[in-house]
């Protein structure tokens, strides 16, 4: 299958910085998508992306499938930005996941 | 509202009784998926359906099954657990599969303890 590899694995921001998310990937794919899973463990799709640049509020994501990775920004960011993040990607109808990124956001 | 059902929400359960959770979407979507999330691992695919009687096998399909026998409804199946199955299950569908620029939905979790 497809190896997913997301860094780092636990941040710890204060309440306004800025984030940058990463996630690797081993093989060439047709869906990736980021989501991100509040302490209540409710996972949130935020982004359909396989390649490109989109934006959504304070959250922006990359995809550069060439070279087999993402990158999912948060910019000011707030104590409910507070979870797990989650880079999956798609083939074939299969779905393969990251191990997350942790993040804590400190008011 | 258009949502994914999963039922229960908690399940604690000795080791060798069958038991199914089950996942029910309202979206008339075809694709439907199983995962299990355990600690330092992220989500690991059970199975998936592409449609009515299709299914198919993910990354850890052992000691699970399936039926799709109408549209709405994906049941998971584990006939004899053990205490390795104890995990945090959750059920996504989607209008399509990978193939399609279609994002997953996924239901709020089943977390099943095997004594």
């Amino acid at each position: 299958g497809i190896q997913v590899e997301q860094s780092p694995p636990d941040l710890i921001l204060q309440e306004g910085a800025n984030s940058t998310l990463r996630c690797n990937f081993s093989d060439s794919v047709n869906n990736l998508q980021w989501f991100h899973q509040n302490p209540w463990g409710q996972l949130i799709n935020l982004f359909y992306i396989p390649s490109g640049t989109k934006q959504n509020g304070r959250l922006s994501a990359t995809t550069v499938a060439t070279e087999r990775y993402s990158l999912l920004y948060i910019s000011s960011s707030q104590t409910t930005d507070s979870g797990v993040y989650f880079c999956a990607v798609g083939d074939f109808n299969k779905f393969y996941f990251g191990s997350g990124t942790k993040l804590n956001v400190k008011p | 509202e258009a949502q994914v059902t999963q039922n229960p929400r908690y399940l604690i359960t000795v080791t060798g009784k069958k038991l199914t959770v089950t996942c029910s979407q309202n979206m008339n979507h075809e694709y439907m998926s199983w995962y299990r999330q355990d600690p330092g691992l992220g989500l690991r695919q059970i199975y998936y359906s592409m449609n009515v009687e299709v299914t198919d096998k993910g990354d850890v399909p052992e000691g699970y099954k399936v039926s799709r026998k109408e549209k709405r409804n994906f049941p998971l199946i584990l006939e004899s657990p053990s205490p390795n199955q104890t995990s945090l299950y959750f059920c996504a569908s989607s209008p399509g599969g990978s193939s399609t620029n279609e994002k997953l939905f996924f239901g709020s979790g089943t977390q099943l303890s095997v004594l």
